[in-house]
């Protein structure tokens, strides 16, 4: 099993419409990250978590929210979606002691915004 | 906003040939990840740097952290097509040692 799991791997939907992408983790680690790629632009930081009552934002946190609802769980949502969201998304997670720990990726949800 | 500038883009080799990918910024980072990313797929980390000069080896890869910890290198000798996926530099600053990442080198080995 994967030890960081982002549902659904795939979602159209349309314009105006809320939508939620869920984050598991099995890593037992404190800190999230939720990260939108699209093509030429790299891995670009919406919201970080370092624990259940610490929320921050990124980069490009405008029109997205975040919830941590557990150690294990964080989730994004889009509540209005638009087209220029249409991206592939990517949650992580990393250990909390230490600077150099590395990020680990779940396996992305592609969404696409008509 | 801190920047970090890979280069090339794009890059299409034949399996065996060297190459070298470049990440650049005119900031200092307390320490350097490469990450590769195949298609369908979330990064994986390849190998982290931190001290100035570092030169770290992973089988044909080849990793260098600058002496002014601003810029690294990932040399690959003899390319594989097994080689071929997204190199993304991500640069750690700041006490939470968040990482900003550049925008990838997509690189093709052909067999």
């Amino acid at each position: 099993d994967a030890d960081v799991t982002q549902t659904p791997r795939n979602r159209i939907t349309k314009t105006g419409k809320r939508i939620m992408l869920e984050c598991s983790q099995t890593k037992g680690h404190d800190r999230m990250y939720w990260y939108r790629q699209d093509p030429g632009l790299g891995l670009r930081l919406i919201y970080y978590s370092f624990d259940v009552k610490d929320i921050n934002k990124g980069e490009i946190s405008d029109g997205y929210s975040v919830s941590r609802q557990a150690q294990a769980k964080f989730s994004l949502s889009l509540e209005s979606a638009i087209p220029n969201q249409t991206a592939l998304y990517f949650c992580a997670t990393s250990a909390r002691q230490g600077s150099n720990q590395p990020q680990h990726f779940g396996d992305g949800t592609r969404l696409s915004i008509l | 906003t801190q920047l970090l500038e890979q280069s090339p883009q794009f890059l299409s080799i034949q399996e065996g040939e060297n190459l070298t990918v470049y990440c650049n910024s005119s900031s200092v980072f307390s320490s350097l990840q490469w990450y590769r990313q195949e298609p369908g797929e979330g990064p994986v980390l390849l190998v982290t740097v931190v001290t100035g000069g570092e030169v770290k080896k992973l089988k044909r890869l080849t990793f260098q952290f600058g002496d002014a910890r601003k810029d690294s290198s990932l040399h690959i000798t003899a390319a594989q097509p097994g080689d071929t996926g997204l190199y993304l530099c991500a640069g750690a600053t700041g006490s939470n040692y968040k990482l900003t990442f550049g925008k990838g080198t997509l690189l093709t080995v052909n067999p």
